[in-house]
C-alpha cells in the first residue's frame, strides 16, 4: 500500500513564529487532505487539496502531486494551533494517514 | 445537521466480552469508516463502506466486523476483546469515497476510547 511519511516528528514553536510542516507520499494519489487534531481529540479537516496552493487565514497548504509531496504553513502561530497534524492521502476507496505532526506552540 | 456521532464515548470492557460503538451521519454520505488510533501509529483503516450493503476490510480488520444496512449507520462489532483493542476508535464519512473525484471530504465523529482489561 501507500506509504505516508510526515516530518518533522515533533515541532515547539514560540508563538509568534512560523513554522512548515512536510508529507511525503510513495504513490500517485488523487487527492490528499490535512487534519487538526485539538488536544481534546477532535479532527478537523483543514485543507483538501490535490494540488496547487491553498489558503485559510493563517494557514496554507501547497501540494505538489507530481513530486508527492505536500507542504503545511503555520504563519504567526497561536497557542490554539497546538495539537497533531496529520495528512491523508487518497486512493483506491481508501485514505491513508501519516503518523502526525505533535505542534507545541508556547506562550 | 449533528454531523458524525459517535456513541459512546468510553467504554471498558473485560477480555473476551463482546460491544458494539454506534456511528451514524445525517450528510446523506455514501462511503462511511473506522479507524483506530494508537499513539506513534497515527489513523489506522479498520473497516469500510462505499454504500448501503457494501463493506470492505482495511488495515487492520481482525477482531471486528462491520455492516451497512442502512445509508447512515455503519456499527462497528467486537467479537470477543481482547487488550490489543484498547484504542481510539474514529469513525468517518464523506460524500463519496476517497479516490473518486471530488467530494471525498472526510468529516469525523469525537471518537470513543475504550480500554479493554
Amino acid at each position: 500500500g501507500i506509504q505516508v511519511e510526515q516530518s518533522p516528528p515533533d515541532l515547539i514553536l514560540q508563538e509568534g513564529a512560523n513554522s512548515t510542516l512536510r508529507c511525503n507520499f510513495s504513490d500517485s494519489v488523487n487527492n490528499l487532505q490535512w487534519f487538526h487534531q485539538n488536544p481534546w481529540g477532535q479532527l478537523i479537516n483543514l485543507f483538501y487539496i490535490p494540488s496547487g496552493t491553498k489558503q485559510n487565514g493563517r494557514l496554507s497548504a501547497t501540494t505538489v502531486a507530481t513530486e508527492r509531496y505536500s507542504l503545511l504553513y503555520i504563519s504567526s502561530s497561536q497557542t490554539t494551533d497546538s495539537g497533531v497534524y496529520f495528512c491523508a492521502v487518497e486512493a483506491n476507496s481508501k485514505l491513508t494517514f501519516g503518523k502526525g505532526i505533535t505542534l507545541s506552540v508556547r506562550p | 445537521n449533528a454531523g458524525v456521532t459517535q456513541t459512546p464515548k468510553f467504554q471498558v470492557l473485560k477480555t473476551g466480552q463482546s460491544m458494539t460503538l454506534q456511528c451514524a451521519q445525517d450528510m446523506n454520505h455514501e462511503y462511511m469508516s473506522w479507524y483506530r488510533q494508537d499513539p506513534g501509529m497515527g489513523l489506522r483503516l479498520i473497516h469500510y463502506s462505499v454504500g448501503a450493503g457494501i463493506t470492505d476490510q482495511g488495515e487492520v480488520p481482525n477482531g471486528y466486523n462491520v455492516s451497512r444496512s442502512t445509508t447512515e449507520d455503519f456499527p462497528l462489532r467486537l467479537l470477543s476483546a481482547a487488550p490489543s483493542q484498547t484504542s481510539v476508535y474514529f469513525c468517518a464519512s464523506s460524500y463519496r469515497p476517497p479516490g473518486q473525484g471530488a467530494n471525498t471530504e472526510a468529516f469525523f465523529g469525537q471518537g470513543t476510547r475504550l480500554t479493554v482489561v
